[in-house]
């Protein structure tokens, strides 16, 4: 149980672009989904945390026009990564975890490179 | 805000040693201490975790200690296989608040 998934694994697109990143959670009912990005043999760092039918919320120095996060349903959320350039590649991860439980389960992450 | 440090940050050891990690963390609120377990390229796992209600917490080969005096909590790991290497995480959090995660610790079981 309590699996989460994405799509795409990894995805490359040029300047300019802007790419979308889904998060599920395959089994349970995530109340609340977050969002990290991890830079090469760095830690995670939390972008920002969305609950089901909510705004997300995000965290200091994350631009909120630049990263638009969904959370439509309580197995869906999706990061839209807009006009994306070559410094937001990275490794984008999304946690979700249910209701009254403290628990984050990892979704596989996704590689993305701007070109 | 809450503040984790863990260390070593490398770790090396011989299949079969035991592996230690420690962190500490600043909030003295903190309850919930969780450690996930990230192979290259993939997601984090979690492997363990500890509420502060509790002061030590075992499965199989990995157990985890929590000394909230000290706010410190480790984790252990005994007889080491070539399939533990990984980066190994804490992290910390006043439940139901984020996670704030330790900077990591490369572990390399060699055979």
């Amino acid at each position: 149980g309590a699996v989460v998934s994405q799509h795409p694994s990894w995805v490359i697109c040029k300047s300019g672009t802007s790419v979308k990143i889904e998060c599920r959670s395959l089994d349970f009912q995530a109340t609340t989904m977050f969002w990290y990005r991890q830079f090469p043999k760095q830690s995670l760092m939390l972008m920002a945390t969305s609950n089901e039918g909510s705004k997300a919320t995000y965290e200091q120095g994350v631009e909120k026009d630049k990263f638009l996060i969904n959370h439509a349903s309580l197995t869906l959320s999706t990061l839209t990564v807009t006009s994306a350039h070559p410094e937001d590649s990275s490794f984008y991860i999304c946690s979700a975890r249910t209701g009254g439980e403290e628990t984050q389960y990892f979704g596989p992450g996704t590689r993305l490179l701007v070109l | 805000g809450e503040n984790v440090e863990q260390h070593p940050s490398t770790l090396s050891v011989q299949e079969g040693d035991s592996a230690v990690i420690k962190c500490t963390y600043s909030d003295s609120a903190s309850n919930y201490f969780p450690w996930y377990k990230q192979e290259l390229g993939k997601g984090p796992q979690l492997i363990i975790d500890i509420r502060s209600n509790v002061g030590e917490k075992k499965d199989q080969r990995i157990a985890v200690t929590l000394n909230k005096t000290a706010k410190h909590f480790s984790l252990h790991i005994t007889e080491t296989q070539p399939e533990d290497s990984a980066v190994y995480f804490c992290a910390a959090s006043r439940s139901p608040s984020t996670l704030t995660f330790g900077k990591g610790t490369m572990l390399l079981v060699s055979p």
